[in-house]
C-alpha cells in the first residue's frame, strides 16, 4: 500500500497570502496525484489531477507540481472560500487508492 | 452537470447491513467511467472503499473486501454500496464519485456527492 503523508496538519495564513501544502509518497507513484477540497456540507472538490492538471472550473491560483514521491499545492492569493482541508489522492496504483491525512488552512 | 446523490439511512445497529444507493444525474452509468465509494470517519482523514465499473470490472480495498458488495443498476442509473456486519468503526460520513477509467485523471474523483452520514450504533 502507498502511504500519502501531508504536511503541516494545520497551515495558519491570512488572505490575500500563499499558501504551500506538501504530499509525500512512499515510493514512486510518477505524476499520478490529485488533490481536492473539502469544506463541511458540501460536496469534495476535484482541484488538480496528474499532479499539475487543474480540473474544470479550478481558478488558477491553484497551482500542482512535483512528480515521483514529492508534491505540492500552492494557492496563491488566498481568498476567503479558500480555507478549507486539502487532501491528496495517489492514483497510480491499486488496490488501494490512498489519501493523505488531510492539510486544513485556516485565518 | 454531473450530480450524485447517496441515499439510505442514517443508522444502522451493530453487526448488520450498511446499504446506500448513490443516484448519478446527467450522465449515464454506462458511459464508460468507474463509480466509487470513499469514507471519512469523524475527525478522521479519507477512506477510499471501491470502484466499479458498469462491465462488472470492480476494485476493492483489501481492508473492506470481504464486507463489501458493490452493484451497478443502468435501468435506474445508480450504484449502490452494501457493507456486512458493521461495528461502531464504520461510523462515517459516506460519499460517492465518478472515476475516469482512462488518461491523466485515471482513478481520480470528480464530481462527488455531498455525503451522508452514517452512524453505527445500538
Amino acid at each position: 500500500e502507498i502511504v500519502m503523508t501531508q504536511s503541516p496538519a494545520t497551515l495558519s495564513v491570512s488572505p490575500g497570502e500563499t499558501a504551500t501544502l506538501s504530499c509525500r509518497a512512499s515510493e514512486n507513484i510518477r505524476i499520478n496525484l490529485a488533490w481536492y477540497q473539502l469544506k463541511p456540507g458540501q460536496a469534495p472538490r476535484l482541484l488538480i489531477y496528474a499532479a499539475s492538471t487543474r480540473a474544470t472550473g479550478v481558478p488558477a491560483r491553484f497551482s500542482g507540481s512535483g512528480s515521483g514521491t514529492e508534491f505540492t499545492l500552492t494557492i496563491s492569493s488566498l481568498q476567503s472560500e479558500d480555507f478549507a482541508v486539502y487532501y491528496c489522492q495517489q492514483h497510480n496504483k491499486w488496490p488501494p487508492l490512498t489519501f493523505g491525512g488531510g492539510t486544513k488552512v485556516e485565518i | 452537470q454531473v450530480q450524485l446523490q447517496e441515499s439510505g439511512p442514517g443508522l444502522v445497529k451493530p453487526s448488520e447491513t450498511l446499504f446506500l444507493t448513490c443516484d448519478v444525474s446527467g450522465d449515464s452509468i454506462g458511459n464508460g467511467f468507474y463509480w466509487g465509494w470513499i469514507r471519512q470517519p469523524p475527525g478522521k482523514g479519507l477512506e477510499w472503499i471501491v470502484n466499479v465499473h458498469q462491465n462488472g470490472n470492480t476494485y476493492y480495498s483489501p481492508s473492506l473486501k470481504s464486507r463489501v458488495t458493490v452493484s451497478v443498476d443502468t435501468s435506474k442509473n445508480q450504484f449502490s454500496l452494501r457493507l456486512d456486519s458493521v461495528t461502531a468503526a464504520d461510523t462515517a460520513v459516506y460519499y460517492c464519485a465518478r472515476a475516469p477509467s482512462a488518461g491523466a485523471g485515471l482513478f481520480s474523483f470528480d464530481p462527488w456527492s455531498q455525503g451522508t452520514l452514517v452512524t453505527v450504533s445500538s
